[in-house]
């Protein structure tokens, strides 16, 4: 069975642009969350998704950051525009229901010059 | 606001020696605590967990011990080898999956 999937898995841009990371989770996993780890930090939570709906975007740091999941299957995340502060490494995680373990992607590093 | 520790950054231990990464976390109200191993390039994976209604937990080499009062968690690797070198995450969760995480510990085994 495939894992999480992500995509790309490292982008560079320069600050100002837009990126668009995408998120493929584990089939049959309603539940979809977005994670960001910036340079020797720790993993923060950005989101949540069961479904199409978003759970809890609490974690989303500001207006530049959007997440969809439209049909409630992969999962998008779009930087804009990009800040420098936005580098960092974002996992996508899965997991069936509201037990069990989280499956995570191998994540999307990001660079903003 | 919710935060977990994790000490230390980094951990070099010889082959076969054992290796303990500690993380403290500040909301009382958390109730579970998975541990998630990093390789280089790979992505996150669980290792082992505990819930609050348990002391301690052992799978094999590794095993985790939980101090609610103190509000301590702690990962044990006995015997290590090569392929114990990654990266290591704690988190705390109140049952949701919300967790808030430690830094990370690097841990390299030394042959």
């Amino acid at each position: 069975e495939a894992g999480v999937t992500q995509f790309p898995s490292h982008s560079v841009i320069e600050k100002g642009q837009t990126v668009t990371l995408r998120c493929d989770p584990i089939s049959g996993h309603d539940n979809l969350y977005w994670y960001r780890r910036v340079m020797g930090k720790e993993i923060k939570f950005l989101l949540h998704f069961v479904k199409e709906s978003k759970q809890d975007e609490s974690g989303m740091p500001n207006n530049r950051f959007l997440a969809e999941r439209t049909g409630g299957t992969y999962s998008t995340l779009k930087v804009q525009p990009a800040e420098l502060e936005d580098s960092g490494v974002y996992f996508c995680a899965s997991s069936q229901g509201n037990t069990g373990e989280l499956f995570f992607g191998e994540g999307s590093r990001l660079t903003v010059l | 606001g919710e935060n977990v520790e994790q000490h230390p950054s980094t951990l070099s231990v010889q082959e076969g020696d054992s290796a303990v990464i500690k993380c403290t976390y500040s909301d009382s109200a958390s109730n579970y605590f998975p541990w998630y191993k990093q390789e280089l390039g790979k992505r996150p994976q669980l290792i082992i967990d505990i819930r609050s209604n348990v002391g301690e937990k052992k799978d094999q080499r590794i095993a985790v011990t939980l101090n609610k009062t103190a509000k301590h968690f702690s990962l044990h690797i006995t015997e290590t080898q090569p392929e114990d070198s990654a990266v290591y995450f704690c988190a705390a969760s109140k049952g949701t999956y919300k967790y808030i995480f430690g830094t990370g510990t690097r841990l390299k085994v030394l042959a």
